[in-house]
């Protein structure tokens, strides 16, 4: 079974610039979700799909945060226009069911923005 | 929303030497307890759950944690670290029904030959 798969691992964007990181989770999991860790701090939650529904985006940052989930397959994060706080690893993981003790993570996006 | 802290951030020990890392959480609730491993240039990885029933859990690569209620802790243990061991480590928490994990700040391992 292949795992939850994030692109790119790496992103070195400009300040003012526009990113848009992809996540495909483990076929069949209806669930997603989207983390991020900025440096030094604790992985935070973003938000949570359900098929291609948001069930909870109360850990969005700002309006500069797009998230999608078109067909409830892949994932889309979009972040525009990119600040230099936005650097860090945004994570993606999926689950089977609405429970945090089945969750499969991905390897992660490193976004820089300089 | 969860607290959970993770009181040592950096953590140097000798190869076959045993290590612990330490985890407190906030909740007074029933809770679901978790270590997730990153090794370098890759995603995490679970290591161990706790979810119910014995309080002593044991995870993959012969780490084990222990779930004390009254303490609010649930510290990771290995009793021989091998190099490979070099990682950071997470704890992490959730309330029982919630889809949500509220992670430490991390603990970096280093082994040492």
């Amino acid at each position: 079974e292949a795992g939850v798969t994030q692109f790119p691992s790496h992103s070195v964007i400009e300040k003012g610039q526009t990113v848009t990181l992809r996540c495909d989770p483990i076929s069949g999991h209806d669930n997603l979700y989207w983390y991020r860790r900025v440096m030094g701090k604790e992985i935070k939650f973003l938000l949570h799909f359900v098929k291609e529904s948001k069930q909870d985006e109360s850990g969005m940052p700002n309006n500069r945060f797009l998230a999608e989930r078109t067909g409830g397959t892949y994932s889309t994060l979009k972040v525009q226009p990119a600040e230099l706080e936005d650097s860090g690893v945004y994570f993606c993981a999926s689950s089977q069911d609405s429970q945090s003790y089945g969750y499969t993570f991905g390897s992660g996006t490193r976004l820089t923005v300089v | 929303a969860q607290s959970v802290t993770q009181l040592d951030s950096q953590v140097p020990v000798f190869e076959e030497a045993p290590v612990e890392l330490r985890c407190n959480y906030s909740s007074s609730v029933s809770v679901y307890l978790f270590w997730y491993v990153q090794y370098p240039n890759q995603g995490l990885q679970l290591l161990l759950k706790y979810l119910s029933g014995s309080t002593l859990v044991k995870g993959i690569n012969g780490f084990e944690a222990e779930f004390n209620k009254s303490q609010t802790s649930f510290h990771l243990r290995k009793p021989s670290v091998h190099i490979s061991d070099t990682a950071e480590y997470f704890c992490a928490v959730s309330d029982h029904d919630d889809y949500k994990l509220s992670f430490g700040a991390g603990t970096t391992v280093t082994v040492r030959a």
